[in-house]
């Protein structure tokens, strides 16, 4: 059975501050997504990643995956207040045939503060 | 365009009721999915329809629960015998392809009395 799981689960952060939150996974899977949920709303997607080395950045955020590790990270770079959510990774659990039945993570609740 | 819709967006329902869950996928959108969210969780993958048909029904807890894709657009979720335990969000996805990134909808909080 495919685990995901990340970490910190709580994160408290000041605006301008760098932090990396990471999620690790059980299995071999060949794609992992980033999501985003505000409060009360739906999940963003924020990024897929497709491949060993792969990395994506938009704006604060950078995220890159090693499958050899099975762990991806989500980097945030001097966070601004507008990025408090919470944010789960996922993991494709479908095995050879690939569609979107995905694994999450507990999920990282961020809040930055002034 | 419009976005996956899900109706309604809040059901409170009374233990051993049944309730119907509606979501209208992206126009186009051949693959639809369910997860349910529980309180301070990630989502649960429930099944997966490509077209009309439930290709991937595993994530369904018990046979309390079911779903239909007749026209292979519009799908019910349909849950018999309510118990406390299935109150959460039960959010609808849709992607162009099956291998297409998903595109969630805002969910259906239901709430079991």
């Amino acid at each position: 059975e495919l685990k995901v799981e990340q970490n910190p689960l709580f994160l408290s952060m000041q605006e301008g501050k760098n932090y990396t939150i990471y999620c690790n996974y059980s299995t071999t899977s060949d794609r992992l997504y980033w999501y985003r949920q505000d409060p009360g709303k739906s999940l963003e997607s924020l990024f897929v990643l497709l491949s060993n080395g792969a990395v994506k950045q938009e704006g604060r955020l950078m995220a890159s995956l090693d499958t050899k590790a099975r762990l991806s990270t989500l980097h945030i770079t001097a966070a601004v207040h507008d990025l408090s959510a919470t944010y789960f990774c996922a993991v494709d659990s479908a095995g050879g045939t690939s569609y979107g039945k995905l694994t999450f993570g507990q999920g990282t609740i961020l809040t930055v503060h002034p | 365009g419009a976005g996956v819709s899900q109706t309604p967006s809040n059901k409170v329902t009374e233990k051993g009721k049944y309730v119907e869950l509606r979501c209208d996928p992206i126009s186009g959108h051949t693959a639809l999915y369910w997860y349910r969210q529980s309180l301070g969780q990630g989502p649960e993958f429930l099944i997966y329809f490509q077209g009309t048909g439930a290709a991937d029904d595993s994530g369904l807890p018990n046979d309390r629960f079911f779903a239909v894709r007749p026209e292979g657009s519009v799908s019910t979720l349909k849950i018999q015998r309510t118990e406390r335990g299935d109150s959460a969000v039960y959010l609808c996805a849709s992607s162009w392809t099956p291998n297409s990134p998903l595109h969630f909808g805002n969910g259906t909080r239901l709430t079991v009395t």
